[in-house]
């Protein structure tokens, strides 16, 4: 069956434009989750769903950066007004549900953002 | 929020054996994974611990100790497309469904 699919894989914008990523989960996976993955760092959680409710959006740098999710299913995160420090790769995981003692969370390839 | 740490860089020679370590600090602690990632790749799910103990799975095992707060991650017989990164991540109960990262350690396997 057919994984997390990310899209664009690679976006190269200048400083102050605005983006988007778009994510399509799992089919049947209702928990969806953003991270950021700087070079030399860990993964960092941006933003989580369920269904199309964020009940933590506690990651999210700055109010430039927003998502929604839509139908359940795909899911876009917008960052406005880009900086450099916005470079990195984001991905996107999703999961068959919250609250399971082990939440085997699958992930997308990426989308690599660089910010000129 | 959650202190994990592991090595940055290992090196191991095919057919060896290598432990990566991790350790973390945090409080509710509810589970804590292994996931492998390639060079430009997606991570992908290797292991989980929520118990004290060693969990086998063919080449690779992954144990964990609650009360010292430590987990590690054996290869063993190791191969060339064992070069990778290993993420450890920690959840919480509070938190359960978001996985806080290591920076993770990159082992070069080689002939």
């Amino acid at each position: 069956g057919a994984g997390v699919s990310q899209s664009p894989s690679n976006k190269v914008t200048e400083k102050g434009k605005d983006v988007e990523l778009r994510c399509d989960p799992i089919s049947g996976h209702t928990a969806l989750y953003w991270y950021r993955q700087s070079l030399g760092q860990g993964l960092e959680f941006l933003i989580y769903f369920q269904g199309n409710s964020a009940p933590d959006k506690s990651g999210l740098p700055s109010d430039r950066f927003s998502a929604e999710r839509t139908g359940g299913s795909v899911s876009t995160l917008t960052i406005q007004r880009t900086q450099q420090e916005d470079s990195a790769v984001y991905l996107c995981a999703s999961s068959l549900t919250r609250g399971a003692l082990r939440n085997e969370q699958f992930f997308g390839p990426g989308t690599r953002l660089t910010v000129l | 929020g959650q202190n994990i740490d592991q090595p940055t860089e290992m090196t191991a020679t095919e057919g060896a054996i290598v432990q990566i370590n991790c350790t973390y600090q945090t409080s509710g602690f509810n589970g804590l994974f292994w996931y492998q990632q390639h060079a430009g790749e997606a991570p992908t799910f290797l292991s989980y611990n929520v118990l004290d103990g060693l969990e086998e799975k063919g080449r690779f095992s992954s144990f964990l100790s609650r009360s010292k707060g430590y987990s590690y991650l054996l290869l063993k017989e190791l191969q060339m497309k064992d070069s990778a990164s290993y993420l450890c991540a920690v959840t919480t109960r509070s938190n359960d469904y978001k996985l806080s990262f290591g920076a993770g350690t990159t082992v070069t396997v080689r002939a």
